[in-house]
């Protein structure tokens, strides 16, 4: 079934450690993205991907780091997690950066960082 | 800058009432996207409706119904005869040169 596959779906991580979401899709989209969902927040950009090469820093940025090698695959590092980064995280993707092409969403990692 | 605003938090209704969530939004793009997303207690993010800012006709699919208006910068999804399955998050998101930006939020309970 074609879509966005997440991993993991949940992980409770220590404070201090490194931690790489990731984040599959086989729909051949250019455009991928990182958001994360905190109650009361709605869901703000951590960083995007307009096509493999390059990427780009969203609204909260910190913290976290993402590479695309490829362009199916654009996994999120955080290189030292702190409680702060506690959130549900989700992944999406598009067919291509611009504004009449509608997102794909993963279900979501639920990440908690005791 | 792009944003979005869902100023009602929370909002409780019974089974059968119709209900209103406001989405008002900000840009300087002449060529934007509105989204409606239902964040069920399951999660996932279910996509409801996407309009495109030249299109400002009304639109209905079922109970759901959407009031497009350019002139107030408002994008209002009404929920006809509300049932206890509509109990959901709801985002209202804008997509225009800059990647989606989401409202806040509105969470709605349906209460049998």
């Amino acid at each position: 079934i074609a879509g966005i596959t997440q991993a993991p779906t949940s992980q409770i991580l220590a404070a201090g450690r490194r931690m790489t979401l990731r984040c599959t899709q086989d729909m051949r989209h250019n455009a991928m993205y990182w958001y994360r969902q905190d109650l009361g927040l709605g869901l703000r950009l951590i960083h995007y991907s307009n096509t493999a090469g390059t990427t780009g820093k969203g609204e909260v940025p910190d913290g976290y780091s993402v590479s695309r090698a490829n362009t199916d695959d654009f996994p999120l590092t955080l290189a030292s997690a702190v409680p702060s980064q506690t959130s549900v995280y989700f992944c999406a993707s598009r067919p291509d950066r611009a504004p009449n092409y509608g997102y794909t969403f993963g279900s979501g990692t639920r990440l908690t960082v005791v | 800058a792009q944003k979005v605003t869902q100023a009602q938090t929370e909002i409780s209704v019974v089974e059968k009432e119709d209900v209103t969530l406001d989405c008002v939004y900000e840009t300087r793009d002449t060529t934007y996207y509105l989204f409606w997303y239902k964040q069920p207690p399951s999660g996932e993010l279910v996509f409801l409706i996407r309009r495109n800012s030249f299109d400002e006709q009304n639109e209905i699919s079922g109970r759901y119904s959407w009031n497009f208006q350019k002139s107030t910068s408002s994008f209002n999804f009404t929920i006809t005869a509300s049932q206890v399955v509509d109990s959901a998050v709801y985002f209202c998101a804008l997509n225009g040169n800059t990647p989606l930006v989401f409202g806040k939020g509105t969470r709605l309970s349906v209460i049998a």
